[in-house]
């Protein structure tokens, strides 16, 4: 148990529709980072918090977005859901960045029909 | 652009042999490395890491070792066992500026009985 946690864990929606995936970090940790692994896919990076700004995106779509609350922990919003939206959803987190390691939650798969 | 590739897809090793997993990088401005292994349904788990300034590092039954001049590491299992049939990624960064790993494709380890 990497101490990161992921909610739902398991998601199946409709095209055109929104959903959010919520991710609580190791306790302590400040840094949330998501990443999205389609089929046959390795992990991509998403998007990076830290301490509830944004620090870094990577290939995120414009119909997703992002946040950390106050509370450190974070929402992945995906709306306009596609076919190919479908795939595991993982956040991390890590104390700060650097050569911090990310640690990884179970994360959550959307299936979009 | 695929930055860190795994070439090798699947790897079949017989119980308490030596496992040896490939990675090579395009990126030279990449300063730090880790290997992540994964389960079914689970989340990556970190396995271990080594900065650029290295050549080696040991942790256990776990050996990463990085040639810079070759772009290129490798992740040493040694003895293999059964527990460590996973799908084993290697991941890539930069200790300044954006956070993100760079994954691989991953290389899934079969450990014979």
């Amino acid at each position: 148990d990497s101490g990161v946690t992921q909610t739902p864990k398991h998601l199946i929606t409709a095209t055109g529709q929104r959903v959010t995936l919520r991710c609580s970090p190791r306790s302590g940790d400040l840094s949330v980072y998501w990443y999205q692994q389609s089929l046959d896919q390795g992990l991509q990076f998403l998007i990076h918090y830290y301490n509830g700004e944004e620090r870094a995106k990577g290939n995120i779509l414009e119909r997703f977005s992002a946040q950390q609350f106050p509370d450190l922990h974070s929402e992945l919003n995906l709306s306009s859901l596609e076919l190919g939206d479908s795939a595991l959803y993982f956040c991390a987190s890590s104390l700060r960045g650097g050569d911090n390691e990310q640690f990884f939650g179970p994360g959550t798969r959307l299936t979009v029909l | 652009d695929q930055q860190v590739k795994q070439n090798s897809p699947s790897l079949s090793v017989q119980e308490g042999r030596i496992s040896i997993l490939n990675c090579d990088y395009t990126n030279s401005m990449f300063d730090y490395f880790l290997w992540y292994k994964k389960y079914p349904a689970e989340g990556p788990t970190f396995l271990i890491s080594i900065s650029s300034i290295k050549d080696k590092n040991e942790d256990g039954r776990f050996t990463v070792f990085l040639n810079k001049s070759a772009k290129h590491l490798s992740l040493h299992i040694v003895p293999s066992q059964p527990g460590d049939s996973a799908v084993y990624f290697c991941a890539a960064k930069r200790l300044q500026g954006a956070q993100k790993l760079v994954f691989g494709q991953g290389t899934r380890l079969t450990i014979n009985p």
